[in-house]
């Protein structure tokens, strides 16, 4: 595709459900990472996957938040038990290589009521 | 870790004059720097980046600087038009080559 894509562009769900977002990243590129961010806040690092490997997870808030990327292109985020303080866009973007240009997907904005 | 402070957090200028944002951080081991434009509701988008080993760099209106010994950096952008109005993102890899953002820049151009 031309970019990166996500999908939902919006999820709204209740408190304790669980939710998983998508990533489909620019075809080639190797390193691709997921970004938290809130309203008024620059993007927050949760985890980078080099391949299907989580590189560096060290961003991710607790154990409730877990992605995967086993065929080395589409990842997805997975938040169990969501919580409203969950609530914030999901960036996902992606590189060559590693951190090289990233660029950004248009996010998908979640709301946990 | 990496710290990558923002200033300032509003500006406002004339059409036609130059905007200066301004970062700081804190690894001296840092060695890239983006710069991202993001619109209202848009997804961030690079608009120059530099590394440790230039000064400077320009793109047509926009130029970044680089002062490794005071370990900041900053964006000017020249000749401002309305287009120019959006929230502006710096930011630095740190130690573990993980790029940390600032708080970003909201930047009003006036008519």
């Amino acid at each position: 595709g031309a970019g990166v894509s996500q999908t939902p562009s919006n999820k709204v769900t209740e408190k304790g459900k669980y939710v998983e977002l998508r990533c489909d990243p620019i075809s080639g590129h190797t390193a691709l990472y997921w970004y938290r961010q809130s309203l008024g806040q620059g993007p927050e690092f949760l985890i980078y996957f080099q391949g299907t490997g989580a590189a560096d997870d060290s961003g991710l808030p607790n154990d409730r938040f877990f992605a995967v990327r086993p065929e080395g292109s589409v990842s997805t985020l997975k938040i169990q038990r969501t919580e409203r303080g969950d609530s914030a866009v999901y960036l996902c973007a992606s590189s060559l290589i590693r951190w090289e240009t990233q660029y950004f997907g248009p996010g998908t904005r979640l709301l946990v009521l | 870790g990496e710290n990558v402070e923002q200033h300032p957090s509003t500006l406002s200028v004339q059409e036609g004059d130059s905007a200066v944002i301004k970062c700081t951080y804190s690894d001296s081991a840092s060695n890239y720097f983006p710069w991202y434009k993001q619109e209202l509701g848009k997804r961030p988008q690079l608009i120059i980046d530099i590394r440790s080993n230039v000064g400077e760099k320009k793109d047509q209106r926009i130029a970044v600087t680089l002062n490794k010994t005071a370990k900041h950096f900053s964006l000017h952008i020249t000749e401002t038009q309305p287009e120019d109005s959006a929230v502006y993102f710096c930011a630095a890899t740190n130690r573990d080559d993980k790029i940390i953002f600032g708080k970003g820049t909201r930047l009003h151009i006036l008519p």
